[in-house]
């Protein structure tokens, strides 16, 4: 298994509050993902990051920000959370974005959020 | 616009075989996957296909036809631990992963 950790593993928290959601890895992969899963929705990506300092939006980034200053820490954070920002937060992983790689990305055990 | 449609939920007979169907839609085309994920837990990778045809993979195998743009992935010698959500994603441009909503199989004795 690659070694991804999530923090916290389940919150609960009330609008307007800020909200920090950790992902840590041991691989030394470049990038990093978050995605957020709902109901429906499947699998739906927040933002990416390619490299330390390099982040990039995804489809649903509205709300959410990211930060990366090292290669293995990955956090997310909700400036204010909203009840809409109830979800299970993944973590993932890969090694490289190459077109012609047929690496995946690994996924990290999920933070449950809930915000009443 | 981007898409990726699969059924949300199959039953099945332990020992039996299932199919699970995804069609896409996306901007950009560089690979599909499998991916299956036990409730409350992560997904896991099962498959992956970038060219046309079958991959087989013990009683897991996956086909795509990127001209229909469509995949299957088939389940053989149904367990009651292959009891999960199967999800199909396609890898589009700037190698983003683009998830369906999931297919929830159930397999029964």
């Amino acid at each position: 298994d690659a070694g991804i950790t999530q923090s916290p593993r389940h919150k609960v928290t009330e609008t307007g509050t800020p909200v920090t959601l950790r992902c840590h890895q041991t691989e030394n992969h470049r990038y990093m993902y978050w995605y957020r899963q709902d109901p429906g929705h499947g699998l739906r990506l927040i933002h990416y990051s390619y490299g330390v300092k390099d982040t990039d939006k995804g489809e649903v980034s509205d709300g959410y920000s990211v930060s990366r200053s090292k290669t293995e820490d990955f956090l997310l954070t909700l400036e204010s959370a909203t009840s809409s920002q109830t979800s299970v937060y993944f973590c993932a992983i890969s090694e490289s974005l190459q077109e012609s790689s047929t690496d995946t990305q690994y996924f990290g055990p999920g933070t449950r959020l809930t915000v009443l | 616009g981007q898409n990726i449609d699969q059924p949300t939920e199959m039953t099945a007979t332990e020992g039996a075989i299932v199919q699970i169907n995804c069609t896409y839609q996306t901007s950009g085309f560089n690979g599909l996957f499998w991916y299956q994920q036990h409730a409350g837990e992560a997904p896991t990778f099962l498959s992956y296909n970038v060219l046309d045809g079958l991959e087989e993979k013990g009683r897991f195998s996956s086909f795509l036809s990127r001209s229909k743009g469509y995949s299957y992935l088939l389940l053989k010698e149904l367990q009651m631990k292959d009891s999960a959500s199967y999800l199909c994603a396609v890898r589009g441009i700037y190698n983003k992963l683009i998830f369906g909503a999931g297919t929830r199989l159930a397999v029964h004795p």
